[in-house]
């Protein structure tokens, strides 16, 4: 268990409609990373923020949106979905460096909402 | 713009037969090369991460090595609980976030 955790795991739904997808980081951890996963096109980064303010975008369409909450919790918008939009979408976070220990710049992944759009 | 090729795309082994696994990139500027276990259906599970051409990094029958232009990803003796698609990244000193950029991965199966 990574401790990151998502929610919904599994979601279908129709073309045209606009689903939200969250996300729980692990505690104390303050960036939140967002990847879409499909067959065709592996793991691509959409999008990371950082205490509640974007740090990098990535291939984001303009029909998903992100935001991160005070409280650190993540959510993804995905509207006017069409079909090439189902997959696999991961949000994972990492732990800030602390001094004395080695920074590995490890992403801790959780098990993913499966997005199918019919 | 950062990019990773991974080879081959699938790798079918039996039990205790060796291989590597190649992850060829290119990056401006690497702050770290990642290696990732992904089993069907879950998140990708961090294995490793090298910092510098001539770096090793070994766990169990994994041993990662890193050049500057590749890392392998070796498996000694391998066993059927190895089958998984393993995934390899790069974090580029030249982003503004810790963003890694991911290869299409190797998906090995292992046979008793």
């Amino acid at each position: 268990d990574s401790g990151v955790t998502q929610t919904p795991k599994h979601l279908i739904t129709a073309t045209g409609q606009r689903v939200t997808l969250r996300c729980s980081p692990r505690s104390g951890d303050l960036s939140v990373y967002w990847y879409q996963q499909s067959l065709d096109q592996g793991l691509q980064f959409l999008i990371q923020y950082y205490n509640g303010e974007e740090r990098a975008k990535g291939n984001i369409l303009e029909r998903f949106s992100a935001q991160q909450f005070p409280d650190l919790h993540s959510e993804l918008n995905l509207s006017s979905l069409e079909l090439g939009d189902s997959a696999l979408y991961f949000c994972a976070s990492s732990a800030r460096p602390q001094a004395g220990t080695t920074y590995t710049g490890e992403l801790f992944f959780g098990e993913g909402s499966r997005l199918t759009v019919l | 713009e950062d990019q990773v090729t991974q080879s081959p795309e699938a790798l079918r082994l039996q039990e205790g037969e060796s291989s590597s696994l190649n992850c060829s990139y290119t990056v401006s500027g690497l702050r770290g090369l990642f290696w990732y276990r992904q089993d069907p259906g879950k998140g990708p599970e961090f294995l490793f991460t090298l910092y510098s051409a001539g770096e090793e990094k070994e766990k169990e029958r994994l041993k990662a090595t890193l050049t500057k232009k590749e890392s392998f990803l070796h498996i000694t003796a391998p066993k059927p609980e190895d089958s998984a698609t393993y995934l390899c990244a790069v974090q580029s000193l030249a982003n503004a976030g810790n963003m890694l950029t991911f290869g299409g991965g190797t998906r090995l199966m292992v046979k008793p």
